[in-house]
């Protein structure tokens, strides 16, 4: 069964601390790997997307990394602010004709100062 | 702002009642998709439209009843539904359906909050 685990569930960190999201996949065969973003209230937010010859993928202070042949994907919060609180899902497309998507759970992020 | 549309935000509605909810975007995409999003659980896909032609229905209930007029909107009316019902529910957009990742991105609405008594 195809699925995608995040941890940890939810985080608290400090304001200006950095801290690194965790994604496992059993997704197979993979096509690519989206990190998602999302605010309370708000939809998702794309983030990053990975394929499986990119191996790391920045956009500001976030950063995100890809093992395909460990299946695992983390995404990296570098000097946190206070509007990074929010919910990170991690989204995993599958390479066949169906292109299904299999979303994580999230990670609950919480910036306090 | 991402482009895609929801009303209402939030809706509180009885098992009786009938009510819809409306999606719109202005990106120029041919695909659209309804999303239900429940407390710690993943997000549940329920409906796929592409080119206004439904392309996936995920073995969803038929009180939940999905409307694609054109490429730029999307309705998803609701009948005698169950408190379980009760989440937010996600509308998302993408230029494809498939093909480059870039082009099947999903842009997704800020969500309609369904409380249903």
């Amino acid at each position: 069964k195809n699925q995608v685990e995040q941890s940890p569930q939810s985080l608290i960190i400090l304001e200006g601390k950095n801290c690194t999201l965790q994604c496992n996949y059993t997704v197979s065969p993979f096509s690519n790997l989206r990190w998602y973003k999302q605010d309370t209230g708000r939809g998702p937010v794309s983030l990053t997307i990975m394929t499986f010859s990119e191996n790391t993928k920045s956009n500001g202070r976030y950063t995100a990394t890809l093992d395909a042949d460990t299946k695992q994907s983390s995404l990296h919060i570098t000097a946190s602010q206070l509007s990074d609180s929010a919910s990170y899902i991690c989204v995993v497309r599958e390479q066949t004709g169906a292109n299904n998507l299999f979303f994580g759970t999230g990670t609950r992020l919480t910036v306090i100062p | 702002e991402t482009g895609v549309t929801q009303t209402p935000r939030h809706l509180v509605m009885g098992m009786t009642n009938k009510k819809s909810l409306k999606c719109e975007q202005h990106l120029g995409h041919n695909a659209m998709y309804w999303y239900k999003q429940s407390a710690k659980k993943p997000l549940e896909l329920m409906f796929v439209y592409n080119f206004k032609e439904q392309t996936e229905n995920n073995s969803v209930p038929s009180r939940f009843s999905p409307e694609c007029p054109n490429s730029s909107h999307l309705f998803l009316h609701l009948h005698t539904l169950q408190p379980e019902d009760s989440a937010l529910y996600l509308c998302a957009s993408s230029q494809a359906l498939a093909g480059e990742p870039k082009k099947n991105i999903q842009y997704f609405g800020a969500g309609t909050r369904l409380s249903v008594l």
